[in-house]
């Protein structure tokens, strides 16, 4: 398989605590992308590198929440002191590099609850 | 502040006939913009899409229709199958910008 893989699918966790998520693109894809959905609502942009450079982050990431591409291959998404309303599906993508636009092909998410 | 919208949260429509979904924009500098079909406790799958300098683009069943001066994009299906009931979603993307801004969704029932 080698579409965007997410680890771990689920998440059930206690208010307070920090969780951490996994993504692995496309292999040769250097642009990676972080989404939140929450129920009835189409995804919503987070955060995106290019290779292991974080090059835009949206309003929706708080302090507690932080992205990280080390290596510019897989990346981590950390949530911190999480609080109920972070309940939500995380979405990774990722695009290879093509001047102007691209297609993001998504990984099948991570769903976390946050009790 | 929504850019993008699809207004009709559901659409139900018989096996074989066409299923028509449609999104409206209001950000005139997107120049790009994708269908993705969403099936339950799974990610966005890409469908197709379709560039600001061409007003159709068609791939198997699947066709999409862009109106530039009024905004409005949709996609059609046909015939429609059984397999095809997912939420859609339609997204737009900007030249320079990464990120895709995407509607809220449009839960697709195809009825036997």
């Amino acid at each position: 398989d080698t579409g965007v893989s997410q680890n771990p699918r689920h998440k059930i966790t206690k208010r307070g605590q920090n969780v951490t998520f996994r993504c692995d693109p496309i292999s040769e894809h250097n642009r990676l992308y972080w989404y939140r959905q929450t129920l009835g609502q189409g995804p919503e942009f987070l955060t995106y590198f290019q290779n292991e450079a974080q090059l835009e982050k949206s309003r929706l990431l708080s302090d507690r929440f932080s992205a990280e591409r080390p290596k510019g291959s897989f990346s981590t998404l950390e949530i911190q002191r999480t609080e109920q309303g972070d309940s939500a599906m995380y979405l990774c993508a990722s695009t290879p590099q093509a001047p102007g636009m691209g297609t993001q092909y998504f990984g099948p998410g991570t769903r976390l609850t946050v009790l | 502040d929504q850019q993008v919208k699809q207004n009709s949260p559901s659409l139900s429509v018989q096996e074989g006939r066409i299923s028509i979904l449609n999104c409206d924009y209001t950000n005139s500098m997107f120049d790009y913009f994708l269908w993705y079909k969403k099936y339950p406790a799974e990610g966005p799958t890409f469908l197709i899409s379709i560039s600001s300098i061409k007003d159709k683009n068609e791939d198997g069943r699947f066709t999409v229709f862009l109106n530039k001066s009024a905004k409005h994009l949709s996609l059609h299906i046909v015939p429609s199958q059984p397999g095809d009931s997912a939420v859609y979603f339609c997204a737009a993307s900007r030249q320079g910008a990464q990120k895709l801004v995407f509607g809220q969704g449009t839960r697709l029932t195809i009825n036997p």
